[in-house]
């Protein structure tokens, strides 16, 4: 079935770094979204990605959509505390509408 | 934009009893409507989907017997978590989709954390 492949599954940095994650598929989807869920709370949208090749900005961060369709990274610039999370990428799969969903990468970001 | 309001954000129940979660969205009619759960430091597992009026979809492996879910309207869906087993315990998050939202369709509750004693 398809799979997103998500890294680094865990990431520790300080406070004004820039932080860098990304997602690989073995199969194309059409529409990628990135995520991201505090702790005790479903999981809030930040992008939407359409376009093969398609980079997004929102803030601080920016994603893009690979060329094949299958696969996009997040970046996230100059860091805070409430950055503090797991982001998850998402794929819509287009034969049923479903997410399809990354393993996750947990952030932590020291003051 | 659109909101969906789950509940309750936390139960605590005996084992062998039935819980029931809801969920529902407030400011839009929710033809499709997704259930999840979350093991500790994982991801997001879809369960099943429901549409309106109609049965659920139970994903491969997920007892349709034990969750069972009820999609009777257009602003409410449940999951009852029936004779429920400390290995139930998990978070349970439900996103709901309404015609026309495109990717903003795909918004998700606050969560359900479950723990069976």
């Amino acid at each position: 079935g398809q799979q997103l492949n998500q890294s680094p599954q865990s990431m520790f940095i300080q406070e004004g770094e820039d932080v860098s994650m990304n997602c690989t598929s073995s199969s194309i989807f059409n529409t990628w979204l990135w995520y991201k869920q505090d702790p005790g709370e479903g999981p809030v949208l930040l992008i939407a990605l359409y376009k093969a090749g398609e980079l997004t900005s929102n803030g601080r961060l920016t994603a893009q959509f690979g060329i094949t369709r299958k696969d996009s990274f997040l970046n996230i610039s100059a860091s805070i505390p409430s950055d503090v999370g797991i982001y998850f990428c998402a794929g819509i799969s287009g034969n049923t509408g479903k997410l399809i969903f990354g393993q996750g990468t947990t952030l932590q970001v020291k003051p | 934009g659109a909101v969906v309001s789950q509940h309750p954000s936390r139960v605590i129940c005996k084992s062998g009893t039935s819980v029931k979660i809801e969920c529902r969205s407030l400011d839009f009619q929710a033809t499709t409507m997704f259930w999840y759960r979350q093991f500790p430091k994982q991801s997001l597992m879809l369960m099943a989907t429901s549409n309106e009026g109609s049965k659920a979809t139970y994903e491969q492996g997920v007892e349709k017997d034990k969750f069972l879910i009820n999609h009777a309207s257009l602003t409410l869906s449940t999951l009852t978590v029936t004779s429920a087993h400390p290995e139930d315990s998990s978070f349970y998050i439900c996103s709901a989709r309404g015609p026309g939202q495109g990717v903003y369709g795909y918004t998700f509750g606050s969560g359900t954390r479950l723990t069976v004693v």
